[in-house]
């Protein structure tokens, strides 16, 4: 089956500090890859995504790149904002776009001032 | 253009009554998802629907869980009788037919229901 598993939280940093949340999957078939974002209070939002092997998708200064040969899709950051705290969830999707999304267990994010 | 709404947003019950929880998809939408969160853990799949058909609801945990899309428009998620494991985040999201994959499903603002 489908299966994503990111680093256990909370993660705490202090502002302009470097974020790396780890990420890998395990997926019948060829997934196209995602980081989902939840700030507090609102719904799940697509903060980027990948759909093949070595794309890098990106979004307000936050990275991942899709590496298959590792099954791993890191979300970076070079230096992270109070306002960047939230959950962050990995996923994958396998096929088509109908598919349904398998998320993994959420990394929560503090960034203090 | 108006994206997912749900309703409502909190609900608070008592073990054993019923709730129901409404998802308003985007307006031509064919596909709309439930999925749940349940005790901080991962977003799990519920069902799909393709317009007012059950595409997969191979994530429906029990028969106490009913969901419906009549019209192929709005869809909901009844829960009779709740049970205290039900408490959790209930998201909704929608996506067009296109199929392919960058296709995005969107997703709405979620339900927290807790069952007491």
């Amino acid at each position: 089956g489908n299966s994503v598993t990111q680093m256990e939280g909370p993660v705490t940093l202090s502002e302009e500090a470097f974020l790396t949340i780890n990420c890998t999957y395990t997926a019948t078939g060829y997934p196209s890859l995602f980081w989902y974002v939840q700030y507090p209070g609102e719904g799940l939002q697509l903060l980027l995504k990948a759909t093949k092997a070595d794309d890098k998708g990106s979004n307000k200064g936050f990275e991942a790149t899709y590496r298959k040969e590792t099954t791993s899709f890191h979300l970076e950051k070079g230096s992270v904002q109070v306002s960047d705290s939230a959950v962050y969830f990995c996923a994958l999707r396998v096929a088509g776009g109908y598919q349904k999304v398998t998320f993994g267990t959420g990394t929560k994010l503090q960034v203090i001032p | 253009e108006a994206g997912v709404t749900q309703f409502p947003s909190h609900s608070v019950i008592e073990k054993g009554q019923t709730v129901t929880l409404r998802c308003d998809p985007i307006s031509g939408h064919d596909n709309l998802y439930w999925y749940r969160r349940v005790m901080g853990k991962e977003i799990k799949f519920l069902l799909h629907f393709v317009k007012e058909s059950k595409q997969d609801e191979s994530g429906m945990p029990n028969n106490r869980f009913l969901a419906e899309r009549t019209g192929g428009t709005y869809s909901t998620l009844k829960v009779q009788p709740a049970e205290l494991e039900d408490s959790g985040v209930y998201f909704c999201a929608s996506s067009d037919t296109s199929g392919g994959r960058n296709n995005e499903q969107f997703f709405g603002p979620g339900t927290r229901l807790t069952v007491l």
